[in-house]
């Protein structure tokens, strides 16, 4: 089953502008991350955030973190056509038992329009 | 982080027969796991492979439709059986990398006809 929501599900924007997804969860975790997915295929890591951090950078990327709201956000700034691509957010289990699997969000599509 | 070659890539298959997707990765890691991801679909958690036990799968997949092997801590294959068109979807394997997050498969794109 999926963890929680992203929104918006698809966003459109020009080359230059910034993009901000936002993800909800609905349990305890331990980290939430972020991925991209080019064109159905595989999956790439772009930030972790543990739970215990409030925002985290790394280049074009900021995300933050609210464990209280239970959400997180995922920033690309001064965006390029080449960052067209399916975001998904992933959580990671509070409890290592829990088998170290992620459960991800639906997913937020994104274009940007040269 | 690790790197994880999965093959194969891409394949047509018709309904009633079997896959079996690799996954190797460069690296031993205890765990490895496999996701679904159905067309136009966020990506769902199959089963956890450990080497030298069973696989636990999540709820609604079952090891008589989706067998996993893990004969050693680098390698695992998952077979999709008796497929139908309803199986088509693209198959992940990925193993955690700890503070680098999850490296995955390049995902083979599975369409049954």
């Amino acid at each position: 089953s999926q963890q929680g929501e992203e929104d918006p599900q698809a966003l459109s924007i020009q080359e230059g502008e910034n993009a901000t997804m936002n993800c909800s969860y609905k349990t305890s975790i331990n980290n939430l991350q972020w991925y991209r997915q080019n064109s159905g295929r595989g999956l790439v890591h772009l930030i972790l955030i543990r739970s215990n951090e409030r925002e985290k950078h790394s280049g074009r990327l900021r995300v933050t973190l609210d464990t209280s709201k239970k959400s997180s956000s995922l920033l690309i700034t001064a965006s390029r056509a080449a960052d067209t691509a399916s975001y998904f957010c992933a959580t990671g289990p509070q409890r290592y038992n829990q088998g170290g699997k992620l459960i991800f969000g639906q997913g937020t599509e994104l274009s940007v329009k040269p | 982080s690790a790197v994880i070659s999965q093959k194969p890539s891409r394949d047509i298959c018709q309904r009633g027969t079997s896959l079996t997707i690799q996954c190797q990765v460069d690296s031993q890691v205890t765990m490895m796991f496999w996701y679904r991801q159905q067309p136009g679909q966020s990506l769902t958690l199959i089963a956890t492979a450990n080497q030298g036990s069973e696989a636990t799968y999540e709820s609604g997949f079952v090891i008589d439709k989706f067998p996993i092997s893990r004969p050693n801590l680098t390698f695992s294959t998952l077979t999709v059986s008796n497929m139908s068109p309803e199986d088509s979807s693209i198959y992940l394997c990925s193993v955690d990398t700890g503070s680098y997050g999850y490296t995955f498969g390049s995902g083979t794109r599975l369409t049954v006809v």
